[in-house]
């Protein structure tokens, strides 16, 4: 399977834990995409990297969130101190080159927070 | 106001019913566009691009108003399995950058 891969697919923790999600993208894009989506809304925008450097973060994004994309590869996004409005959908998605190039996600990754 | 405004609906159409969705954007330098489906717990996927000039793929049509700033989206003949959120998706170009924006999406129940 060459598509986008979200690891794990389902995480429950507990308020306060901290979570990592990990993304890999379509191996030639190079840009990378994070976003938030929860149940009626459509996915809200979180971070976006080109290659390794992160051009962009939303400021909706608490001090909290962080992600990375240590050699323009994998991308991982770390939630410390969970609270429970951060339950929601968190999607990955990577495109290539132009502006026209459309975007292929990941199934997601499923975060519960008791 | 968003940045990419919907009406959530839900539209429940009659199987073979034409329907329209329309979405506004608010930022004139936005670039490209994109229509998404996105099933129940499912991840979006691509449904159409939208063109200028317009374009069509199948029952599928899609417009683009640059000075009115909106996107509309025509399905005809409409199917059971056209049941989906159709999400709207404005992308911004700035100083190099590409930024995707989503809209709430529109709710379709095809009923038989």
């Amino acid at each position: 399977d060459t598509g986008v891969s979200q690891n794990p697919r389902h995480k429950i923790t507990k308020r306060g834990q901290n979570v990592t999600f990990r993304c890999d993208p379509i191996s030639e894009h190079n840009r990378l995409y994070w976003y938030r989506q929860t149940l009626g809304q459509g996915p809200e925008f979180l971070t976006y990297f080109q290659n390794e450097a992160q051009l962009e973060k939303s400021r909706l994004l608490s001090d909290r969130f962080s992600a990375e994309r240590p050699k323009g590869s994998f991308s991982t996004l770390e939630i410390q101190r969970t609270e429970q409005g951060d339950s929601a959908m968190y999607l990955c998605a990577s495109s290539f080159g132009t502006s026209n190039e459309k975007l292929f996600f990941g199934s997601g990754t499923q975060l519960s927070v008791l | 106001r968003k940045e990419v405004e919907q009406d959530p609906g839900p539209f429940n159409v009659p199987e073979g019913a034409t329907v329209a969705f329309n979405c506004t954007y608010s930022n004139s330098a936005s670039q490209s566009f994109f229509w998404y489906r996105q099933d129940c717990r499912k991840e979006p996927k691509l449904l159409m691009s939208v063109y200028s000039s317009g374009n069509e793929d199948g029952r599928f049509t899609a417009q683009l108003n640059r000075a009115s700033q909106y996107i509309s989206l025509l399905i005809r003949d409409s199917k059971l399995s056209d049941s989906a959120t159709y999400l709207c998706v404005v992308n911004t170009a700035t100083s190099g950058t590409y930024k995707y924006i989503f809209g709430t999406g529109t709710r379709l129940k095809v009923l038989a």
